[in-house]
């Protein structure tokens, strides 16, 4: 079955420490994004990607990093810089163009940091 | 400035009851997109039903309807006959800008729907 796969569920770190979230993606999607989500908040959009190799920051980029070497995945970096990065991180995709492409969420990784 | 407003942080109905969670945005261009999303306790977030802004018709997708009011900027999601799970967190979503084919979603702060037996 195509889907969005995140990992790990569940991730703990340390403050002062970079951490890398996983999202891979077999639905052949071109456009892939990653939010945040605090408690009890809607989904802010930190980056986007529209195509392999290309990517852009959305409202909360601030602290992240990504890169997009390859279609199926879109990994996101928490770097130190970010302030209160212990959030809910969701990772989407959706086929680029078209008025009507809803987009497709994998199930979460859930990030704190002490 | 808040694009997507959801006014309900929590709903409480009867099962077999419909229910409406409300949703208005605000936006100045003519072309849009309203999409509705389930958010159940494990996190993941389903696509439940999508409205264009040009769509004549009000969208429909089993129990769920939408009740696009285009003057009135609001998109409102029907359920009708709520069954127990349908218990989630429910997020409306506008379509901001389509920039080379990604679409950049604003999102609401959501409404709690808790289904009682």
């Amino acid at each position: 079955d195509g889907g969005i796969t995140q990992s790990p569920k569940y991730l703990f770190r340390k403050e002062g420490q970079n951490v890398t979230l996983s999202c891979e993606q077999n639905l052949n999607h071109d456009a892939m994004y990653w939010y945040r989500q605090d408690p009890g908040q809607g989904l802010r959009l930190i980056y986007y990607s529209q195509i392999v190799n290309d990517f852009q920051k959305g409202d909360i980029a601030e602290g992240y990093s990504v890169s997009r070497e390859k279609k199926e995945s879109f990994p996101l970096t928490v770097t130190s810089a970010q302030k209160n990065p212990t959030a809910f991180y969701l990772c989407a995709s959706s086929i680029a163009g078209g008025r009507y492409s809803p987009l497709h969420f994998g199930n979460g990784t859930r990030l704190t940091v002490t | 400035a808040q694009k997507i407003t959801q006014t309900q942080p929590g709903m409480f109905v009867q099962e077999k009851e419909a229910v409406t969670l409300d949703c208005t945005y605000d936006t100045s261009d003519p072309s849009y997109g309203l999409f509705w999303y389930k958010q159940p306790s494990s996190g993941e977030m389903i696509f439940l039903i999508y409205q264009g802004s040009y769509d004549q018709q009000n969208a429909t997708e089993g129990r769920y309807s939408l009740n696009f009011q285009k003057a009135r900027k609001s998109a409102n999601l029907v359920i009708s006959a709520s069954q127990l799970g349908d218990s989630a967190m429910y997020f409306c979503a506008m379509r901001e800008v389509q920039i080379q084919g990604a679409q950049k979603l604003v999102f609401g702060q959501g409404t709690r729907l808790t289904i009682n037996p």
